[in-house]
């Protein structure tokens, strides 16, 4: 069966350092991937996703940056976090060859920017 | 970026009795889902929908997909208070790859 892994969970970064979040697919080949932002008791907004490797869409304009190194590999990055990172990051996954597909969520990773 | 509307934003209900909420957009979906969200937690898939007027349940959960493709409907049956948690729906447009969520509707289930 197919698992996603996301890490780390909680994340304390100070105003101006570097980010970088994992998040890993098994049990699936070419998976389409994507990171989501949640604020605190809002919706789930669209940051980026991909289709393949080295295919990154990006939906947001903003100081985050995602790359996809491996097939079911796909990192969000920051050169410099700002206080407004502050978030519930969310990667997921839906499956390929079919465009209309249900989509899978990791268990998120709390970061606070101080 | 691109939001759904959802309503209601929130509701306090007995256990036992039944709940409903809807997912309106000004676009046409091809697919709606439907996710419930705990605390601290990713959402999890409840419900898929792929056809105009599809009718799909899940335990005590029912959801629908419109018949104008712009909206869907969920219903929870009983509820229990584990059913407490955000529940959001999705929509998916054909031919691309982006699931648009809605703004949530966090539900509390009083004993």
């Amino acid at each position: 069966s197919q698992t996603i892994h996301q890490w780390p969970a909680t994340l304390v970064q100070p105003v101006g350092s570097p980010l970088s979040l994992e998040c890993t697919v098994e049990g699936t080949s070419n998976p389409n991937l994507y990171w989501y932002r949640q604020a605190a008791g809002r919706g789930l907004q669209l940051l980026f996703y991909s289709v393949g490797i080295g295919q990154i869409s990006s939906e947001v304009p903003q100081n985050l940056s995602a790359s996809r190194p491996q097939d079911r590999q796909f990192i969000l990055s920051s050169k410099k976090l700002l206080l407004s990172d502050s978030g519930f990051y969310l990667c997921a996954w839906s499956g390929r060859g079919r465009v209309n597909t249900e989509a899978f969520f990791g268990q998120g990773t709390r970061l606070t920017v101080v | 970026g691109q939001q759904l509307n959802q309503s209601p934003q929130s509701m306090f209900i007995q256990e036992g009795e039944d709940v409903s909420m809807n997912c309106t957009s000004s676009s046409i979906f091809n697919t709606w889902l439907w996710y419930k969200q705990d605390p601290g937690e990713g959402p999890v898939l409840l419900i898929a929908l792929y056809k105009a007027g599809e009718l799909t349940s899940n335990g005590r959960l029912t959801a629908q997909f419109g018949i104008t493709r712009k909206d869907s409907f969920l219903n929870i049956s009983a509820s229990i208070p584990s059913d407490v948690g955000i529940y959001f729906c999705a929509g998916v447009t054909s031919g691309t790859y982006k699931y648009i969520f809605g703004t949530g509707t966090r539900l509390k289930v009083l004993a």
